[in-house]
């Protein structure tokens, strides 16, 4: 099992340009979350999908956009990044409601200059 | 919202000390906290969870308390040791029923020094 699968791991983005942060769980997760990590702001969720089809805002979803394409794969879409964006990105699944543990990607660490 | 304030954000302590990680919630209706240890260029790690029906639970030489009342949670690490050293996340959130949507603290960096 491969777990939480992030690609890419390094992103380097000019003001403006688009780009999709791919996300994928091989654990048959109902639940998948989007955070971002920022130097002493811990992680805060960015999105978050119950289940395949289904999306719900978290604490900063401005700029960003979503799409649960099947139970697998979670995808992170900026549209038009910001230097605000610069910042590392987890994916993550749980087997909510059975168990809460939540189970990280490796992370993506994007700059946007 | 949840509001997840978490103290001290740097913590250094001498191999064998004990070192506690202190955090306050502001959600009464939150009833899940987990642990979350990330080492350096690391993912984070769930290493203990506690629900709002136990004041305490303990793991080998970690233990997290509850005050619900207080609105309070902390965790304890004991005999400290090398490899203890990471960066320490308290998180919060209304559990299963509301699809565990964590709020994090902002981080505790850990230092332990042999």
């Amino acid at each position: 099992n491969a777990g939480v699968t992030q690609t890419p791991k390094f992103q380097v983005l000019k003001t403006g340009q688009s780009m999709t942060l791919q996300c994928a769980q091989d654990m048959n997760h109902n639940s998948m979350y989007w955070y971002r990590q920022d130097p002493g702001m811990g992680l805060r969720l960015i999105y978050y999908s119950a289940s395949e089809g289904t999306t719900d805002k978290g604490e900063v979803p401005n700029g960003y956009n979503v799409s649960r394409l099947n139970k697998r794969e979670f995808s992170l879409r900026l549209e038009s990044a910001a230097p605000s964006q610069t910042s590392v990105y987890f994916c993550a699944s749980s087997e909510v409601p059975k168990n809460e543990k939540l189970f990280f990607g490796s992370g993506t660490q994007l700059s946007v200059l | 919202g949840e509001n997840v304030e978490q103290h001290p954000s740097t913590l250094s302590v001498q191999e064998g000390d004990s070192a506690v990680i202190k955090c306050t919630y502001s959600d009464s209706a939150s009833n899940y906290f987990p642990w979350y240890k990330q080492e350096l260029g690391k993912r984070p790690q769930l290493i203990i969870d506690i629900r709002s029906n136990v004041g305490e639970k303990k793991d080998q030489r970690i233990a997290v308390t509850l005050n619900k009342t207080a609105k309070h949670f902390s965790l304890h690490i004991t005999e400290t040791q090398p490899e203890d050293s990471a960066v320490y996340f308290c998180a919060a959130s209304r559990g299963k029923a509301a699809g565990n949507k964590l709020t994090f603290g902002g981080g505790t960096r850990v230092l332990v020094k042999p």
